[in-house]
């Protein structure tokens, strides 16, 4: 049972470039999330799904796109990178919606 | 903005030693989760209390929630080494998790 599975787990991309950062969970939990962790900022939500096919924004979903075409995957897409997203990403997923998220280990993107 | 605010920022006690964190948070939620997290690591979920609770236990850490308040309190009993991290407090209205700052926890051996 591998949980919520990031990859990759380092990146460095030049600025204008795209990337889609995977996250996949193997426990059929139906909500997933995205977040960014920046240094003093805590956990700020980018994008959300309740379900394959359904998702809304959060906090600061400017620059992202995702799409939620299985149970399984839910991909984080950055279409032009700017230096204002070097982050570290955390995918989570959770069984409903008033149960604890599982966290994937993140990927930590670096935009030069 | 963020929905949860932890305090205080840092902590930093001896071993033995009870550790306690607060958080406020700005709208009525549906319930409230505590998360730790280790340096690099992802977060673990800890312990989860509806809005209609007041309280909750599990193992050493006992949280509370006043609702009225808009205010909930994390209290790790007898402190260990290995309770160093930064813990976070996340509210949830609908599907969506708004967490706070964190507190940064540093209990020393």
């Amino acid at each position: 049972n591998a949980g919520v599975t990031q990859t990759p787990k380092f990146q460095v991309l030049k600025t204008g470039q795209s990337m889609t950062l995977q996250c996949a969970q193997d426990m059929n939990h139906e909500y997933m999330s995205w977040y960014r962790q920046d240094p003093g900022m805590g956990l700020r939500l980018i994008h959300y799904s309740v379900g394959a096919g359904i998702t809304d924004q959060g906090e600061v979903p400017n620059g992202y796109n995702v799409s939620r075409s299985t149970t399984e995957d839910f991909p984080l897409r950055l279409l032009s990178a700017a230096p204002s997203q070097t982050s570290v990403y955390f995918c989570a997923s959770s069984a409903r919606p008033d149960y604890g998220y599982t966290f994937g280990s993140g990927t930590r993107l670096t935009v030069v | 903005s963020q929905q949860g605010e932890e305090d205080p920022q840092a902590l930093s006690i001896q071993e033995g030693e009870n550790a306690t964190m607060n958080c406020s948070y700005k709208t009525s939620i549906n319930n409230l989760q505590w998360y730790r997290q280790n340096s690099g690591r992802g977060l673990v979920h800890l312990i989860l209390i509806r809005s209609n609770e007041r309280e909750k236990h599990s193992g050493r850490l006992r949280v509370t929630l006043d609702t009225s308040k808009k205010s909930s309190s994390l209290l790790i009993t007898a402190s260990r080494a290995a309770d160093t991290a930064s813990y976070f407090c996340a509210t949830s209205g609908t599907y969506k998790y708004i967490f706070g700052t964190g507190t940064r926890l540093k209990v020393l051996a």
